[in-house]
């Protein structure tokens, strides 16, 4: 099976910074590829989908990018309800794996 | 509004079992794949199982296989997975969720997630 891995685990930034997260895929996976929000006590919500495309009524300060192995979200200026964890998820074909996590705090 | 509702959930011994049901209302259900997804405590989300609008394909985790069963009653608006064989790794928020469909292509990342029903497996 495809194994999905982020980096970093964590991250702390300052409020308007600049923020990137990635996420590989063991195999490639074209751009079968979900990014996902969890704030605090909160359920999931899908930011982005098929690598790069935002879902509606996401934010435009969140985007995607990366095919086959290698994939980014990227925040461009942290704003405070930004605080959560970020998962990727691969949906090319079963098992539907999301990677571990990027928890995102404020500096 | 689209909602997923679930229930359910609750304390069980290891080696016991639940069955956890959704209720799907505000979008035609019958039209699209579900999964269930959990999340153990202080863990990251973690595929469960899904299956497609008319049964016609199922899928399990590996870490489920042979222990739950997805299914899903398209009159009822019902999403149901039956959880048997319970260990202590099995404890956690288990959250129903809509696969998205473009056309008639499913694509099993999910748009809309209900809020949840803990599950807790300990003697």
């Amino acid at each position: 099976d495809i194994q999905m891995t982020q980096s970093p685990s964590s991250l702390s930034a300052a409020v308007g910074d600049r923020v990137t997260i990635t996420c590989r895929a063991s195999q490639g996976i074209s751009k079968y590829l979900a990014w996902y929000q969890q704030k605090p006590g909160k359920v999931p919500k899908l930011l982005i989908y098929g690598a790069s495309t935002l879902q509606s009524g996401v934010p435009s300060r969140f985007s995607g990018s990366g095919s086959g192995t290698d994939f980014t979200l990227t925040i461009s200026s942290l704003q405070p309800e930004d605080v959560g964890i970020y998962s990727c998820q691969k949906y090319n074909r079963a098992p539907f794996t999301f990677g571990p996590g990027t928890k995102v705090d404020i500096k | 509004e689209v909602m997923l509702v679930e229930s359910g959930g609750g304390l069980v011994k290891p080696g016991g079992s639940l069955r956890l049901s959704c209720a799907a209302s505000g979008f035609s259900f019958s039209s699209f794949s579900m999964s269930w997804v959990r999340q153990a405590p202080g863990k990251g989300l973690e595929w469960v199982a899904s299956v497609s609008s008319t049964s016609s394909h199922i899928f399990y985790a590996n870490s489920v296989k042979g222990r739950f069963t997805i299914s899903r009653d398209n009159a009822k608006n019902s999403l149901v997975l039956q959880m048997d064989s319970l260990t202590a790794e099995d404890t956690a928020i288990y959250y129903c969720a809509r696969a998205t469909k473009w056309g008639d292509v499913h694509y099993y990342y999910m748009d809309v997630w209900g809020k949840g029903t803990t599950v807790t497996v300990s003697s």
